[in-house]
């Protein structure tokens, strides 16, 4: 089975600090994502690459930044935290670009105080 | 823009009764569609998938039916059971990338 797992489940960071969520799949997937999930508002996607040292905006980048030096780790990075920044945290990774379903790590529920 | 919707926010059944999700999306160029589902604390786990030159596809008590004439997209969970309870999201391909339903919760009651 493939398997993406998170570094945290549970984090809590000060405002202003520089926070690192990290992800790993063991799958030799190409495609990774970052999403956050916030209760009214659904999946949102913050940054995806497709392959190493490959990165792409999602729909709401600001405020983070990504890093994919290897096939396998995929680490979000929020440059200097805030409160809104408070959320659950999901790693996704898939195969190919073709359609296929994304699978998903436990999530990192990152509280900024 | 894209989006893909439930229908219902909030969903109640009986235990050991049929469950059905709805899903509208609105990019008819949309080539596959995943249903996944999330329990409490947990990631969301795939249940089924379907691609678009398939009307129906079923798995183990669970079926997927694609309407494209409507652009409507359904969960039917038969004999739903307790373990079932959890936020179910539809998601549709296109451009390369998932697009995610804001979920419906499934409340079985016993």
């Amino acid at each position: 089975d493939v398997k993406v797992t998170q570094s945290s489940r549970y984090l809590v960071k000060r405002t202003g600090e520089k926070v690192f969520l990290e992800c790993v799949q063991d799958m030799d997937h190409e495609n990774m994502f970052w999403y956050r999930q916030d209760p009214g508002l659904g999946l949102r996607l913050i940054y995806f690459s497709y392959d190493v040292k490959m990165k792409e905006k999602g729909d709401i980048p600001e405020g983070y930044s990504v890093s994919r030096e290897k096939k396998e780790r995929f680490s979000l990075i929020l440059e200097s935290a805030s409160t809104n920044q408070t959320s659950m945290y999901l790693c996704a990774s898939s195969p190919l670009r073709g359609a296929y379903g994304y699978t998903f790590g436990s999530g990192t529920r990152l509280t900024v105080v | 823009g894209e989006s893909v919707g439930l229908h219902l926010p909030t969903l109640s059944v009986q235990e050991g009764d049929n469950s059905i999700i709805n899903c509208a999306y609105s990019n008819s160029a949309s080539d596959y569609f995943i249903w996944y589902k999330q329990e409490s604390g947990k990631g969301p786990q795939f249940i089924i998938d379907i691609r678009s030159n398939m009307d129906k596809r079923q798995g183990q008590r669970v079926t997927v039916l694609l309407n494209k004439t409507v652009k409507h997209l359904s969960l039917q969970i038969a004999a739903t059971q307790p373990g079932d309870s959890a936020v179910y999201f539809c998601a549709e391909h296109n451009t390369g990338k998932l697009i995610f339903g804001q979920g419906t919760t499934l409340q079985v009651k016993p």
